[in-house]
């Protein structure tokens, strides 16, 4: 079964505007990561937050997590075209098991 | 460096055929797990090994093998494919020792259709 349920699984936005993807997961973390797949691509890691993090930073991402509600949320302030791809997150609690979720698909019209 | 080199990049079989996904990495890394991926169902885990002569099952491992010999290669197999086969697998790689404290790098993937 699936730890990571990304949510909404495609979101469509002008380019500028800020585009949120939230990720929700069901037993306990050590680790949540996020990931981008452009098309017929392989993934690239965005970033890391740890358990005991609340809100980490990386240019224009903003990600933060909540354990008592067990979800993290992806932010992505103005937005480019070239954001345009699908975005997973990831979830390890140990031993060599790192679980991606569904995905979003983000669409960045020009 | 190269990073993750995964071949074929693109492979036909008949239902019943056997056949082997290459991976290799250049970055010394203890970690390598194989991922496959189909649409609505994202990237499921199928088997991984946090080092040579440890490998172990994901959450789909029924019908492939693994081994890891070497620190750089971990080959998949398939034993009798099925067209329920057909994915986009996805081999990665991480410096840490379960793949989960850091970044995972991927292989630009192996797209198979079996018949």
């Amino acid at each position: 079964s699936q730890q990571g349920e990304e949510d909404p699984q495609a979101l469509s936005i002008q380019e500028g505007e800020n585009a949120t993807m939230n990720c929700s997961y069901k037993t306990s973390i050590n680790n949540l990561q996020w990931y981008r797949q452009n098309s017929g691509r392989g993934l690239v890691h965005l970033i890391l937050i740890r358990s005991n993090e609340r809100e980490k930073h990386s240019g224009r991402l903003r990600v933060t997590l909540d354990t008592s509600k067990k979800s993290s949320s992806l932010l992505i302030t103005a937005s480019r075209a070239a954001d345009t791809a699908s975005y997973f997150c990831a979830t390890g609690k140990g031993g060599g098991k790192l679980i991606f979720g569904q995905g979003t698909e983000l669409s960045v019209k020009p | 460096n190269a990073g993750v080199t995964q071949t074929p990049k693109f492979q036909v079989l008949k239902t019943g055929q056997s056949m082997t996904l290459q991976c290799a990495q250049d970055m010394n890394h203890e970690y390598m797990s194989w991922y496959r991926q189909d649409p609505g169902m994202g990237l499921r885990l199928i088997h991984y090994s946090v080092g040579a002569g440890i490998t172990d099952q994901g959450e789909v491992p029924n019908g492939y093998n693994v081994s890891r010999s070497t620190t750089e290669d971990f080959p998949l197999r398939l034993l009798s494919a099925a067209p329920s086969q057909t994915s986009v697998y996805f081999c990665a790689s991480s410096p840490t020792s379960t793949g989960q404290e850091g970044e995972l790098f991927f292989g630009e993937g192996s797209r198979l259709t079996v018949l």
